[in-house]
């Protein structure tokens, strides 16, 4: 198994830049998680899918953030327009159907973004 | 804000000794999971202990949970240098199990 799946690694734009942030989960795994994980707050939570709908997006910052779920096998963040501030690593985490395991979460390699 | 708050903050020991981490949190919950991330990576997940539940090992891994005090502990034994990485605990809560609080995470370094 690949794992949990995240391009680009490393992103540097420039602000005003739209930065298009992209997933695949695990195979057979049902719900999708972003997080944003910074020095200052931590990892924070910011929407999570389950079988492709978005249930909670009440970490989503503001709206110039948007998630997609086109499918089980891909998840997009979107960052449009981008701010130096929404410098941080993007975490995508994936999660089997509830009752296969005690809701472990299986973490990508994340992608680091800096805004200039 | 965070549900999990952990201590120390940073935690310097010899290969050998044994390593202790704290994390407290706030509201009730299902489940406790501690997960560890080494630098530039992404988070791996270590054990789970049920709120039921007061002790768990696994390999050179111990958890204890005290739900009454809201508290969580990771031992870990006889320490290698490869155990240097962050640990974070992340906790459900009983109304929604879907969303994981991280806590602020240990920083442990184990020197050969």
């Amino acid at each position: 198994d690949a794992g949990v799946i995240q391009s680009p690694r490393h992103e540097v734009t420039e602000m005003g830049q739209e930065v298009t942030l992209r997933c695949k989960p695990i195979s057979g795994h049902n719900s999708l998680f972003w997080y944003r994980q910074t020095m200052m707050r931590g990892l924070e939570l910011l929407i999570y899918f389950n079988n492709n709908v978005p249930i909670d997006d009440s970490g989503m910052p503001e709206d110039r953030f948007s998630a997609k779920m086109p499918n089980a096998s891909f998840s997009t963040l979107k960052i449009q327009p981008s701010e130096p501030r929404d410098s941080a690593v993007y975490f995508c985490a994936s999660r089997p159907p509830q009752g296969t395991t005690y809701n472990e979460q299986f973490f990508g390699p994340g992608t680091r973004l800096t805004v200039l | 804000s965070q549900q999990g708050e952990e201590d120390p903050q940073a935690l310097s020991i010899q290969e050998g000794e044994n390593a202790t981490m704290n994390c407290s949190y706030k509201t009730s919950i299902n489940n406790l999971q501690w997960y560890r991330q080494n630098s530039g990576r992404g988070l791996v997940h270590l054990i789970l202990i049920r709120s039921n539940e007061r002790e768990k090992h696994s390999g050179r891994l111990r958890v204890t949970l005290d739900t009454s005090k809201k508290s969580s502990s990771l031992l870990i034994t006889a320490s290698r240098a490869a155990d240097t990485a962050s640990y974070f605990c992340a906790t459900d809560g009983r109304e929604n199990t879907d969303k994981l609080i991280f806590g602020t995470g240990t920083r442990l370094q184990v020197f050969p």
